[in-house]
């Protein structure tokens, strides 16, 4: 049971570049969400999926996408990267409300 | 809409010590809370929740949590701590009105607890 996995751990991107970060879950939850982390602003909801199928905004939306391709992945894309998207991101996916979190995946962008 | 205040950015303390790492939140609807732990290099581990019930949570490692609703608070407290205690701290609120059984978090500013020998 390897809970909430995330791909890539670091990565360093110039600006205008794309990636796609990668989020899978084994526990059949329902809910899934994005976060990024920056330093004294603890961390931010970029976009949720309430269920397989659904995906909604969060706080901090812009700049990004996101795909929920099954009910165990979802996906967060960065389609021109800038240097303002240089944080920590953060997957996670709940049930009984608690949610559990990936290792997370460091972002640079030069 | 809703936040949520944690007072202290960093708290400083000895091993051995008690501590008290203070939040407040703001929201117009009924909420849950939460307090998550965040170890250097880590992701988020939930040290405890408040749903219903009871005021007074307890949760792993020792850790304890009050809810007042009046002062709109929920402070986490450790009697003793130890040095592998060192990490940040982030409270959590989610809004608990609509029936649903999601929450999208929303999370304070962290405090760092440094624990010293």
């Amino acid at each position: 049971n390897a809970g909430v996995t995330q791909t890539p751990k670091f990565q360093v991107l110039k600006t205008g570049q794309s990636m796609t970060l990668q989020c899978a879950q084994d526990m059949n939850h329902n809910s899934m969400y994005w976060y990024r982390q920056d330093p004294g602003m603890g961390l931010r909801l970029i976009y949720y999926s309430a269920s397989e199928g659904t995906t909604d905004k969060g706080e901090v939306p812009n700049g990004y996408n996101v795909s929920r391709l099954n009910k165990r992945e979802f996906s967060l894309r960065l389609e021109s990267a800038a240097p303002s998207q240089t944080s920590v991101y953060f997957c996670a996916s709940s049930a009984s409300w608690q949610e559990y979190f990936g290792p997370g995946t460091r972002l640079l962008v030069l | 809409a809703q936040s949520v205040t944690q007072l202290d950015s960093q708290v400083p303390v000895f091993e051995e010590a008690p501590v008290e790492l203070r939040c407040n939140y703001s929201s117009s609807v009924s909420v849950y809370l939460f307090w998550y732990v965040q170890y250097p290099n880590q992701g988020l581990q939930l040290l405890l929740k408040y749903l219903s019930g009871s005021t007074l949570v307890k949760g792993i490692n020792g850790f304890e949590a009050e809810f007042n609703k009046s002062q709109t608070s929920f402070h986490l407290r450790k009697p003793s701590v130890h040095i592998s205690d060192t990490a940040e701290y982030f409270c959590a609120v989610s809004s608990n009105a609509g029936g649903t059984s999601y929450g999208k978090l929303t999370f304070g500013q962290g405090t760092i607890l440094t624990v010293h020998p």
